[in-house]
Parts: structure tokens; sequence; C-alpha cells
């Protein structure tokens, strides 16, 4: 149990056009997901707290006209890059806080990993 | 503020010996402090964590990692690796009573030679 799948694993886009990453939590409710961007050989970055039905957090320095983020349902929550640039090539690895879980428990996507030409 | 430091990007060891990787944190607040491993083309798997109870915390797959207050040091051993143990280890650090948002350290690539 306590799967979080994202969507698509790797995409290659132009500069210009957008992406979309979707997150959901396969058999549990997430009333938070947490995005994160991974560098090549460095940290994972939180860039924004994705609350249901609520608008997000972003974290300071994170653009949030660059990084639209939707949390529509208990299940799902999407990353639109919008206008991608090839210094947006990142890991991009969302996590979901397991809301039957003691302390909300995170439980973490598999990644996308994004190359903008 | 919070930050985590792992010592070391990448360690090397042979099949049966000691796994050390070295974290240190930094938390204005007391912290949680996890471990995290991560294998090639998959997510993140929680390897144990520490929230103020036991100091010597013991996670999964024979993996545990020694809180030390006075050092701000939450290390991870291994007594005997082994091959399955080949991946990417992330420390992380929480603050308060939640999940929440954590930090993560650079992370430590382990490589287990037979």
């Amino acid at each position: 149990g306590a799967v979080v799948s994202q969507h698509p694993s790797r995409v290659i886009c132009k500069s210009g056009t957008s992406v979309k990453i979707e997150c959901r939590s396969l058999d549990f409710q997430a009333t938070t997901m947490f995005w994160y961007r991974q560098f090549p050989k460095q940290s994972l970055m939180l860039m924004a707290t994705s609350n249901e039905g609520s608008k997000a957090t972003y974290e300071q320095g994170v653009e949030k006209d660059k990084f639209l983020i939707n949390h529509a349902s208990l299940t799902l929550s999407t990353l639109t890059v919008t206008s991608a640039h090839p210094e947006d090539s990142s890991f991009y690895i969302c996590s979901a806080s397991h809301s039957g879980r003691a302390n909300g428990e995170l439980f973490f996507g598999e990644g996308s990993r994004l190359t903008v030409l | 503020a919070q930050s985590v430091t792992q010592l070391g990007s990448h360690v090397s060891v042979s099949e049966g010996a000691l796994v050390l990787l070295r974290c240190n944190y930094s938390s204005s607040v007391p912290p949680y402090l996890f471990w995290y491993v991560q294998y090639p083309n998959q997510g993140l798997q929680l390897l144990l964590k520490y929230t103020s109870a036991a100091t010597l915390v013991k996670g999964i797959n024979g993996f545990e990692a020694e809180f030390k207050k006075s050092e701000t040091s939450f290390h991870l051993t291994k007594p005997s690796a082994h091959m399955s143990d080949a991946a990417e280890y992330f420390c992380a650090v929480g603050a308060g009573t939640s999940y929440g948002k954590l930090t993560f350290g650079q992370g430590t690539i382990l490589t287990v030679h037979p």
C-alpha cells in the first residue's frame, strides 16, 4: 500500500512549450502533496506545498506563474512547467502526505525527468 | 532554518563490510530526521526515522542510525553490506510534529563491490 505514481517518468520538449506532470496517490488520500526539484549531483529542493482545494504555497525563489500547481482532488496533484526553457531541465519528484498515517507520513513518487531542448 | 550535510557523495565498500554514511544537520527546533534510499528509476523509500524517541533507530534492511544531539549527527550504518544495498541515500531533516517540509542532503551514492 501507500503508492505514489508520477507520470510521465521522462519527457523531452522543445523550448517554449508547456509540460504537465501528474502525481497520484494510488491507494490513499493525500490532502497535502509536495513538489521537489533535483538538479544533477544536487539535493532535492522543495518547490511548493500543494493543498487539496486551495492554492499552492511556493518556496522562496520559485516562480508561481512558471510552475503551476493544481491539487484538484485528494489523489491528484499536477505540476505544469509553462514556457519551458533548457534551464528548467531537471528531475521533479512529488511526495504525498498520507492523511491516515501518524504525522502525515510521506510517500514519494518515482520522479519525472524533464529535458528541454 | 534547517540544513543537512552528507559527507561524501560517493562511498564504496566491499560486500560484507561495514557501511557508514555520514549526515550532519542544523536545526533551530528539535528535528525529525530521516534516511531515504533511492534505487535507479524508483522513488524514495523511507529507511528509518528519528522522531524524538529512542536515539538509536532501527530501520529496514538491517540499517540503523543513531541521533547524537551533541554532534548534530545522524549517521547511517549497516554491519554487513549486501550487493542489493547499492543505491543513493538521502538524509533529510524536518521540523515539528509532522513530516511536512523536508530539507534533504545532497545524497550519497553507495557502491558495493563483490
